[in-house]
């Protein structure tokens, strides 16, 4: 597509459960990134994928955070046994490589809210 | 201290006003920098990259200062429209990831 595309925009969950929250990114950026921002918040880097690179995920909060990107396109962040401090928007980025010398695109992103 | 450090602002301004926000940096190894515009409810946006010979877009114009670490926007002629929260983000070192500031929220007042 032209633009990068996440769904759901929206998602409300129970506290406890798991959430997949899902990134289809430019065709032909190689480069994927997932950020959150909490209310009044900056954008918090979360895991970034490179090719067939091994992913950097320095910024995952805890072990219930994963991510994962198939075939080199699409990408599901999942985040299991939801906490209320989980509640963001969920942010999710690509750029034609690791050199963003045009900046990243990002996706309208999912509004997660834990209750 | 944060990597990127921005005022929070909010600078209220009337329209046609010449407003300047700043930022600085605390890693001298990043390479790069940009300014991200960020509506309210929505996803940032580039809005111009950042160069040490300065570069200016219409009405916009960004400038960063190495030695002292130090990111400039300069908005002229402040329109209603430019009301939304400017993002400073910086680029590089040991990283391979944007590093974004807070923030400086801007409300253009009529």
């Amino acid at each position: 597509g032209a633009g990068v595309s996440q769904s759901p925009s929206n998602k409300v969950t129970e506290k406890g459960k798991d959430v997949e929250l899902r990134c289809d990114p430019i065709s032909g950026h190689t480069a994927l990134y997932w950020y959150r921002q909490s209310l009044g918040q900056g954008l918090e880097f979360l895991i970034y994928f490179q090719g067939n690179s091994a992913p950097d995920k320095s910024g995952l909060p805890s072990d219930r955070f994963s991510a994962e990107r198939t075939g080199g396109s699409v990408s599901t962040l999942t985040i299991q046994r939801t906490q209320q401090e989980d509640s963001a928007v969920y942010l999710c980025a690509s750029s034609l490589d690791l050199t963003p010398a045009a900046g990243y695109t990002f996706g309208s992103g999912t509004r997660l809210t834990v209750v | 201290r944060k990597e990127v450090e921005q005022d929070p602002g909010p600078f209220n301004v009337p329209e046609g006003a010449t407003v300047a926000f700043n930022c600085t940096y605390s890693n001298s190894a990043s390479q790069s920098f940009f300014w991200y515009r960020q509506d309210c409810r929505k996803e940032p946006k580039l809005l111009m990259s950042v160069y040490s010979s300065g570069n200016e877009d219409g009405r916009f114009t960004a400038q960063l200062n190495r030695a002292s670490q130090y990111i400039s926007l300069l908005i002229r002629d402040s329109k209603l429209s430019d009301s939304a929260t400017y993002l400073c983000v910086g680029y590089g070192g040991a990283t391979n990831k944007l590093i974004f500031g807070t923030g400086t929220l801007l409300a253009v007042q009529p």
